[in-house]
């Protein structure tokens, strides 16, 4: 079975754009949750999605948003980038009420 | 709220010997705790978790935690050390099956030859 796949790996954006980044989990996975995480602030969470509605939400600015699609994949925009948005983000998959989260390799996003 | 503390933000150990990573939760509920491992360029693989079953938890590549409610404490170890241990550790909290997962800062495990 194909694990979590995220695009693209690396990105090199400039401040004041956006920025949209991919999200595809594992077959049969209907939950797909999103991090940054950053050498000072660890793993943090953004939000959850669940069969296309946002389940949970992390502390993080609106500029931050998500959406997922019918067939699970889900995507994580970014708007009016600044420096310190620079991270990587990591997306992670379950099944729905099974805790186990399942990572991509994640997108590392570069704010020049 | 629930909150993870992971004790010690960089740990050495010599090969072969004991690997203790600390790690301490907050929640108000009995929690599911986690323990994930984080290799160079990668995303993060579950080493093993506790859902009330056993406080002994064993988990992948030798290691294993253990449950301590009075203690608030749900500390990895793994008797012998190999220099394929070397990596970033999370220790991960939750107090519900639906409810959003939250991650300690993480402890970069050194190996010493």
């Amino acid at each position: 079975k194909a694990g979590v796949t995220q695009t693209p790996r690396y990105l090199i954006k400039t401040r004041g754009q956006q920025v949209t980044l991919s999200c595809s989990p594992i077959s049969g996975h209907r939950s797909v949750s999103w991090y940054q995480q950053t050498p000072g602030q660890g793993l943090q969470f953004l939000f959850e999605y669940f069969s296309e509605t946002q389940r949970n939400k992390g502390n993080f600015p609106g500029r931050f948003s998500g959406r997922q699609f019918s067939n699970s994949r889900s995507e994580m925009n970014v708007s009016t980038l600044e420096l310190g948005d620079s991270a990587l983000y990591l997306c992670a998959s379950n099944r729905g009420g099974a805790n186990e989260q399942f990572f991509g390799p994640g997108t590392r996003l570069t704010v020049l | 709220a629930q909150s993870v503390t992971q004790l010690g933000s960089h740990v050495s150990v010599s090969e072969g010997a004991l690997v203790l990573l600390r790690c301490n939760y907050s929640s108000s509920v009995p929690p599911y705790l986690f323990w994930y491992v984080q290799y160079p360029n990668q995303g993060l693989q579950l080493l093993l978790k506790y859902t009330s079953a056993a406080t002994l938890v064993k988990g992948i590549n030798g290691f294993e935690a253990e449950f301590k409610k009075s203690e608030t404490s749900f500390h990895l170890t793994k008797p012998s050390a190999h220099m394929s241990d070397a990596a970033e550790y999370f220790c991960a909290v939750t107090h519900d099956r639906d409810d959003k997962i939250i991650f300690g800062k993480g402890t970069r495990l050194h190996i010493l030859p």
